[in-house]
């Protein structure tokens, strides 16, 4: 089954510093997502992206955050300054037109020192 | 943020048994619900989804929906070890809106 692929799988930064988080969406889907879940924490919505720009984004997803679709395979999302509550498993998620299934990736542990 | 509640308790049970698990939510735009399963050092992946209060079964799994009472029920018949995961409810407001509200998660193991 086709799936979607995260990296790296892990990612650790300093506080201050940007990371880019990536994501390799299954090619004929056309939605786009980031989630994340903190330790302990529930699975949260960040923000979905489609036709190259930001359909919907949460309360979180502040200035701080960006995303990107760089070209046609690859869906990214920065961190520009990364805090200690930015620590979390971000997991990109992507669909097709056609049908509701979210297809996730196996995520990115980000731990900010 | 108490949209989605799960009691997240661990769930032990022997194989062959019904395992039982619920969400209750308090935002009545909700029309879809879904169940996932996470495995460890793995992304959410769907095992249900349901638009109508009722039962949906699919081979040993049923959903059930009530929403009246704002309830929503995953059972797991016959469990099997391989079943030994984290199982997560979500649901959204409507078709082709994935912003999904997750609950916390019950993390089931059945033993064999």
């Amino acid at each position: 089954e086709p799936e979607v692929t995260q990296t790296p799988s892990h990612q650790v930064t300093q506080m201050g510093q940007e990371v880019i988080l990536r994501c390799v969406p299954i090619s004929n889907h056309l939605y786009f997502y980031w989630y994340r879940q903190i330790l302990g924490q529930k699975v949260e919505f960040l923000v979905s992206f489609y036709n190259n720009e930001i359909s919907e984004k949460s309360e979180i997803f502040d200035d701080q955050f960006s995303v990107e679709r760089p070209d046609g395979s690859n869906f990214t999302l920065k961190i520009r300054s990364t805090k200690l509550e930015d620590s979390a498993m971000y997991f990109c998620a992507s669909r097709d037109r056609l049908n509701e299934k979210l297809f996730f990736g196996s995520g990115t542990q980000l731990s900010v020192l | 943020q108490k949209e989605v509640e799960q009691d997240p308790g661990p769930l032990s049970v022997p194989e062959g048994a019904i395992v039982s698990l619920n969400c209750t939510y308090s935002n009545s735009a909700f029309q879809y619900f879904m169940w996932y399963r996470q495995y460890s050092r793995k992304g959410p992946e769907l095992l249900m989804y349901t638009y109508s209060s009722g039962n949906k079964e699919d081979g040993r799994f049923t959903a059930q929906v009530d929403k009246s009472s704002k309830y929503i029920s995953l059972f797991i018949r016959d469990s099997q070890p391989s079943d030994s995961a984290t199982y997560l409810c979500a649901m959204s407001i409507g078709y082709g809106n994935n912003r999904l509200a997750f609950g916390k998660g019950n993390q089931v193991v059945v033993i064999p």
